[in-house]
């Protein structure tokens, strides 16, 4: 079956300093999605990326799809203590399926 | 608006038991789902629906039944609960994907079950 697999699944940094979490699916996706979860609360939107070698950025995050529409990465820039929390991405397959990766958990020391 | 409800946010159940876990959402949202999240294993999809008296499986779907009968509502039933099915229960809706949205999940704030 479709499989989303993300590494790192945990990540430690000091505040300020960078980070970034890689998806990879088995499969081509049409689109994918990244969430984030805070300790303790739900899954909450940040973004999606459709075209094959997307970018976006929001602030300090930079979001890219690989031009194979297989691959995803989420990079933080200068990483902040409201940065703490799981970063999940989220392929979307075949008949309405979204695919989750296992997240990364980012922990920031101040 | 609500958003997306969930009820109740914790439940102990005995190795056996049957209970409902219930979702609601007030957005008008043709799109409902249910995840299941275990340490390590990030969410995963149990049963879905892309609108009323539509229902689907997803990857983890034994042990659990849903039905669709309202736009509104998407419950969530497990008819014999094993120790195996203690997990954090989320209840996500969206829009059918279109060019004027971007079919982003909306998440209930989750329901704790623990089976014993």
């Amino acid at each position: 079956g479709q499989q989303v697999m993300q590494i790192p699944q945990y990540q430690h940094v000091q505040e300020g300093e960078d980070f970034t979490t890689y998806c990879n699916s088995s499969t081509t996706l049409s689109n994918i999605q990244w969430y984030k979860q805070r300790p303790g609360g739900h899954p909450v939107f940040l973004i999606q990326l459709v075209k094959s070698g997307e970018v976006k950025k929001q602030k300090r995050l930079t979001f890219q799809f690989g031009e194979a529409k297989k691959n995803s990465s989420l990079h933080i820039t200068a990483t902040q203590t409201t940065d703490v929390g799981t970063y999940f991405c989220a392929g979307r397959g075949n008949f309405n399926k979204f695919y989750f990766g296992s997240g990364t958990k980012l922990n920031v020391k101040p | 608006n609500a958003g997306v409800t969930q009820t109740p946010k914790f439940q102990v159940l005995k190795t056996g038991q049957s209970m409902t876990l219930q979702c609601a959402q007030d957005m008008n949202h043709e799109y409902m789902s249910w995840y299941r999240q275990d340490p390590g294993m990030g969410l995963r999809l149990i049963h879905y629906s892309v609108g009323a008296g539509i229902t689907d499986q997803g990857e983890v779907p034994n042990g659990y039944n849903v039905s669709r009968s309202t736009t509104e509502d998407f419950p969530l039933r497990l008819l014999s609960a094993a120790p195996s099915q203690t997990s954090v229960y989320f209840c996500a809706s969206k829009l059918r994907q279109g060019v004027m949205n971007t079919g982003e999940l909306f998440f209930g704030e989750g329901s704790r079950l623990t089976v014993l």
